[in-house]
C-alpha cells in the first residue's frame, strides 16, 4: 500500500526550533515529488513548496521562501520540514502529499494524515 | 506569481441539485489544475486532475471542464456525503496555488 507517514503533533514555543517528518512506503520514494501544504485553523490550503527526492531539487512558494527549509533523507524514504524560529502564526496543520505519477509535478493524490503544530507560549 | 480565485467562497443547495463552483487563474495554465474536496476533519482528497480527468474511484457526478484561464467543478446531483470544502489548485509550475475554497452545504 502506498502511504506518507507523518510524524506527531507538537507543541513549542515562539522561538524555538522544529523538524516534522513524512515517510514515504509502497512506491519508488525516489523519483515522486514530496510537497508540503499548510492549513492554519479554520483556513484554506496553502502550497508551501516541493522536494524531488532523487536530487533534492526544492521549489518553495514566496511566501514560505526563507521561513522553512524542505529536505529529504533518500536512505530512510522521508521528507522533512523545518523551522528554526517559530511563531504564534505557525499553529496549523502541516500536510506531506505526493502527486500521482512518477516524476510529475502534478495533483496531489496521496496524502499524510496530518501533522499538528502548536506554538504559543 | 499565478493567481487562483474561486467562486462562490459557500453555497447551500439541495439533494440532488446541480452543483457548478468555477475557478479562474489570473494567466492561463493550460490544462494543470486539480480539485480537491476536503471534509471536516479530514486529509484533503484528490477528485480531478487536469482539469477535466476524473480520479479513480471518485463518484461520475463530480465532473471538471475549462482550459487557460477558466475553469468549473460540477456535482451533476449533489449527495448528503458532498458537504465538504472544495479547492481547485494549479501546478506544473511553482508555486502550485491553491484557491480559497467553496464550501458546499445542503440546503
Amino acid at each position: 500500500e502506498v502511504q506518507l507517514v507523518q510524524s506527531g503533533a507538537e507543541v513549542k514555543k515562539p522561538g524555538e526550533s522544529l523538524t516534522i517528518s513524512c515517510q514515504g512506503s509502497g512506491y519508488d520514494f525516489t523519483f515522486y515529488w514530496i510537497g508540503w501544504v499548510r492549513q492554519m485553523p479554520e483556513k484554506g490550503l496553502e502550497w508551501m513548496g516541493i522536494i524531488f527526492p532523487h536530487d533534492s531539487r526544492t521549489k518553495y512558494s514566496p511566501s514560505f521562501q526563507g521561513q522553512v527549509t524542505i529536505s529529504v533523507d533518500r536512505s530512510i524514504n522521508t521528507a522533512y520540514l523545518q523551522w528554526t524560529n517559530l511563531k504564534a502564526s505557525d499553529t496549523a496543520i502541516y500536510y506531506c502529499a505526493r502527486p500521482r505519477y512518477s516524476t510529475w509535478e502534478g495533483a496531489f493524490n496521496i496524502w499524510g494524515q496530518g501533522t499538528m503544530v502548536t506554538v504559543s507560549s | 506569481d499565478i493567481q487562483m480565485t474561486q467562486s462562490p467562497s459557500s453555497l447551500s443547495a439541495s439533494v440532488g441539485d446541480r452543483v457548478t463552483i468555477t475557478c479562474r487563474a489570473s494567466q492561463g495554465i493550460n490544462n494543470y489544475l486539480a480539485w480537491y474536496q476536503q471534509k471536516p476533519g479530514s486529509v484533503p482528497k484528490l477528485l480531478i486532475y487536469d482539469a477535466s480527468t476524473l480520479q479513480s474511484g471518485v463518484p461520475s457526478r463530480f465532473s471538471g471542464s475549462g482550459s487557460g484561464t477558466d475553469f468549473t467543478l460540477t456535482i451533476s446531483s449533489l449527495q448528503p456525503e458532498d458537504v465538504a470544502t472544495y479547492y481547485c489548485q494549479k501546478y506544473k509550475s511553482a508555486p502550485w496555488t491553491f484557491g480559497h475554497g467553496t464550501e458546499v452545504e445542503i440546503k
